[in-house]
């Protein structure tokens, strides 16, 4: 156990559904990710929230919607999704000291597949 | 923006062999750069990273790494791999300074089968 988890570790959904994926960190991080992997292509960073605010948006398409209610939870919430959207969705969570100290810790992902 | 080109989709090996994963980056600028290992079932950890100071730096499981930054380069290597080794192998970057680190750009993957 990395001590990020998310949740549910499996979906699927139509495209005109409405689902959230929730990602919970229990190691006192302030740093907060969403990185998306999809099938023969790099992991792709999306979203990055320190101390709560996003402070990265990598173009990403607005029918994708990240949530930071507190340094522990965050979600991102799915609404209207296409077919090229199936992919591994991973959390990550880092303490951000601007050192050499930091190291991303991934949770193990949630696999999203839109019909 | 930076980019990270990992050479080989698939490498197989037998235990014993010698391992190299090649890992190049393209950015002008200083980097900070990372190989992190997923194993089957596992979620993605850090292998090793380098920051700053001797270019070749050691991690778990008795992996190194180069960075030859003429190359802009990454290598990874270990002397005799094992059938535990098996796993995708991604190398990433980041730009050094501020906060940036989190914000890792990676490679598409190797993966590494060890047969025993």
């Amino acid at each position: 156990e990395t001590g990020v988890t998310q949740t549910p570790r499996h979906l699927v959904m139509g495209m005109t559904n409405k689902k959230s994926l929730k990602c919970e960190q229990h190691l006192g991080h302030n740093a907060m990710y969403w990185y998306k992997q999809s099938a023969k292509k790099p992991l792709e960073l999306m979203f990055v929230y320190s101390l709560e605010e996003r402070v990265e948006n990598n173009s990403v398409p607005s029918r994708f919607s990240p949530e930071c209610p507190n340094s522990s939870h965050l979600f991102l919430h799915l609404h209207t999704l296409q077919p090229e959207d199936s992919a591994l969705y991973l959390c990550a969570s880092s303490q951000v000291v601007g050192g050499p100290n930091e190291k991303l810790f991934f949770g193990s992902g949630t696999q999203l597949s839109v019909l | 923006a930076q980019s990270v080109s990992q050479h080989n989709h698939h490498v197989i090996l037998s235990e014993a062999a010698s391992l190299e994963l090649g890992c190049n980056y393209s950015y002008g600028g200083t980097v900070n750069l990372f190989w992190y290992v997923q194993y089957p079932g596992q979620h993605l950890q850090l292998l090793l990273k380098y920051f700053s100071g001797d270019p070749l730096v050691k991690g778990i499981k008795g992996f190194e790494a180069e960075f030859i930054k003429s190359k802009f380069s990454f290598n990874l290597r270990k002397p005799s791999v094992q059938w535990s080794d098996t796993a995708e192998y991604f190398c990433a970057v980041t730009k050094a300074g501020g906060t940036s680190y989190g914000k890792l750009t990676f490679g598409q993957g190797t993966i590494l089968t060890v047969h025993p």
